[in-house]
């Protein structure tokens, strides 16, 4: 079975702070994804990779950068947390062969920023 | 751009009723569609999927065709049970060949079943 696991279950962070959220996944997926989850407005993807050291800026990059210098990892980093970023982040990877366009999910970081 | 339109829960149902989540949505090319559902405290799973017009895709008692005329994928299932309570998400995915972007979803349906 694909893994994808994330660091961390919940986060506390203070405004102002730099915050690295992990991501690993152990099916030698080409892509990885990052998404946050907002009651009432679903998920929206922040970033994504295709390749190691490859990104692309999603539907709401402002705020985070990512950074994927290993196949297998690939890291959400809020450079100075602010309060409107509390919020449930997910990750997910794919493949581009066999099952396509399939995406598998971490169990999400619930971040709080107070 | 693309956009997936989901009713809004939470919809509340007795055990063993007959479950409809209506799901439209809007693409330029040919996307291939998917349920994934969220039990509480986890991630996202695929529930199922359909990659052309008319397929049919189909697991754990949950089935959803994929009607290009209507641009829907309604989730449907015969009789609901209260471990089916969980957020149901309906997503697109419009590249062809390739899961390098990112999906779309809807804004997610709770689901709540009572016994």
């Amino acid at each position: 079975d694909v893994k994808v696991t994330q660091s961390s279950r919940y986060l506390v962070k203070r405004t102002g702070e730099k915050v690295f959220l992990e991501c690993v996944q152990d099916m030698d997926h080409e892509n990885m994804f990052w998404y946050r989850q907002d009651p009432g407005l679903g998920l929206r993807l922040i970033y994504f990779s295709y390749d190691v050291k490859m990104k692309e800026k999603g539907d709401i990059p402002e705020g985070y950068s990512v950074s994927r210098e290993k196949k297998e990892r690939f890291s959400l980093i809020l450079e100075s947390a602010s309060t409107n970023q509390t919020s449930m982040y997910l990750c997910a990877s794919s493949s581009n062969s066999g099952s396509k366009n399939i995406q598998y999910f971490g169990a999400g970081t619930r971040l709080s920023v107070l | 751009g693309n956009s997936v339109t989901q009713m809004e829960g939470p919809v509340t149902l007795s055990e063993e009723a007959f479950l409809t989540i209506n799901c439209t949505y809007t693409a330029t090319g040919y996307p291939s569609l998917f349920w994934y559902v969220q039990y509480p405290g986890e991630g996202l799973q695929l529930l199922l999927k359909a990659t052309k017009a008319d397929d049919k895709g189909s697991n754990k008692g949950f089935e959803a065709t994929y009607r290009k005329e209507t641009t829907s994928f309604h989730l449907e299932k015969g009789s609901v049970q209260v471990s089916d309570s969980a957020v149901y998400f309906c997503a697109l995915s419009d590249r062809e060949g390739g899961g390098a972007d990112g999906l779309t979803f809807g804004k997610g349906t709770h689901l709540i079943i009572q016994p």
